[in-house]
Parts: C-alpha cells; structure tokens; sequence
C-alpha cells in the first residue's frame, strides 16, 4: 500500500511558464515532507521540505504547499528553466516519531520543461 | 557531488548468485539508508544503520543483510539473486539518526540479475 502517491508519472511544461507537482499521502502521522530531484545516473538531490506547522515554504524559485486536511502537497517552479527536467520524487517522514523509520518516498514525476 | 560513495557502479551477475554492495558515507555522518528503487517504482527503504547500530528496517527481504562497520562505512548483501532483485540500489546519509533531515544520496549501485 503507498503511503505516499505522485499521480503523475510524467509532466511536460513550456520553459519559462510553472511547473506543479503534486503528491497524495494517506499516513496522518506524517509530519515532514520533502523534495528530491534526481537526474539520469545520479543519486536524488534535496530540493526544498515543509514541516507539517507550516503551510508554504518558499526558496527561490521553488516553493512547497501542504494541505493537512486534504494530505496534499505541491512543488510549484516558477519560472520552469530547461536545467529543472528531472524525476522529482516526494518523500514524508514521522518527525515527532523521531522519523526512525526512513523516508517514504512516491514513485516520481518525470518533468519535462519543453524550449 | 553528495560526499556518498557507493561502489561498484554497475554490477551484473546471474540467479542464484550473492553480492555485495558497498557504501561510504559522507564525512561525519553517522546515519547510512539502503534503498531499492526497481522499474517503475519509487524508492523503497530497505534498512537504516546508526552509528554501527541498526535503526530501523523497512521492506527488506530475508536473503538480504546490511551491516554497519566501525569507521561507518556500510555494505548490503544480496544473497540467492533472484531476477526481480534488479534494481538501483541507493545508500544515503545523514548526520542524525532521525530520518527528518536531509539525506544525502550516493549515485547508486546498478545491479542487473540475469
């Protein structure tokens, strides 16, 4: 059972328009999401996270948005550059459980940013 | 680069056979993950070390065993290959043993069980 989902197996946006990425969780323990993007033959990348008492974290031209109620949250890049093409994987830990038992990450979105 | 070595890059072997997956993490970090990302799949947690100790454990199958070694570099075994074991195989690190922070990722050991 996926405790956290991407819906979106892939994406493509206009360079220079926004990207969202979206991503279900169905776990209510979960208090900690974050953002990785991985490129081809490379290791994921830390791109942003929010703890669950915020709502929006901003940095740079990247900023998360968690909906507790709805267990829904989005990456939106604004403005999408064509360096921002990659898988982006969404992961959540259990912060207040001291997050022992490792990051659960969904299956990633593959965004494309066109020319 | 993110400080994490894994070794070997690419790795290829046939059923029934036993590897050996090996992980140094980035400096001063005392936390090593093993994760499995197959086809179509996300990452999957298979198992976390701390500081020699292990952690916690996630869905990692029997014929697979990780240890962490005093100076905390960390290796996976995979034993009784079965074709479904292929996979990207990534280690991560970070410097606290709670998985709410950062990881740090290495490039992955790509293993192929033919």
């Amino acid at each position: 059972d996926q405790q956290v989902k991407q819906n979106s197996p892939s994406l493509s946006v206009q360079e220079g328009r926004i990207s969202i990425l979206n991503c279900d969780y169905t776990n209510s323990m979960f208090d900690y999401f974050l953002w990785y993007k991985k490129y081809p033959a490379e290791g994921p990348t830390f791109l942003i996270s929010i703890s669950s008492i915020k709502d929006k974290n901003e940095d740079g031209r990247f900023t998360v948005f968690l909906n507790k109620s709805a267990k829904h949250l989005s990456l939106h890049i604004v403005p999408s550059q064509p360096g921002d093409s990659a898988v982006y994987f969404c992961a959540a830990s259990e912060l207040s459980g001291g997050g022992a038992d490792g990051l659960t990450f969904g299956k990633g979105t593959h965004l494309i940013i066109q020319p | 680069d993110s400080g994490v070595t894994q070794t070997p890059k690419h790795l290829i072997t046939a059923t029934g056979q036993r590897v050996t997956l090996r992980c140094s993490p980035r400096s001063g970090d005392l936390s090593v993950y093993w994760y499995q990302q197959s086809l179509d799949q996300g990452l999957q947690f298979l198992i976390q070390y701390y500081n020699g100790e292990e952690r916690a454990k996630g869905n990692i199958l029997e014929r697979f065993s990780a240890q962490q070694f005093p100076d905390l570099h960390s290796e996976l075994n995979l034993s009784s290959l079965e074709l479904g074991d292929s996979a990207l195989y990534f280690c991560a690190s970070s410097v606290s043993g709670g998985a709410f922070g950062e990881l740090f990722f290495g490039e992955g050991s790509r293993l192929t069980v033919l």
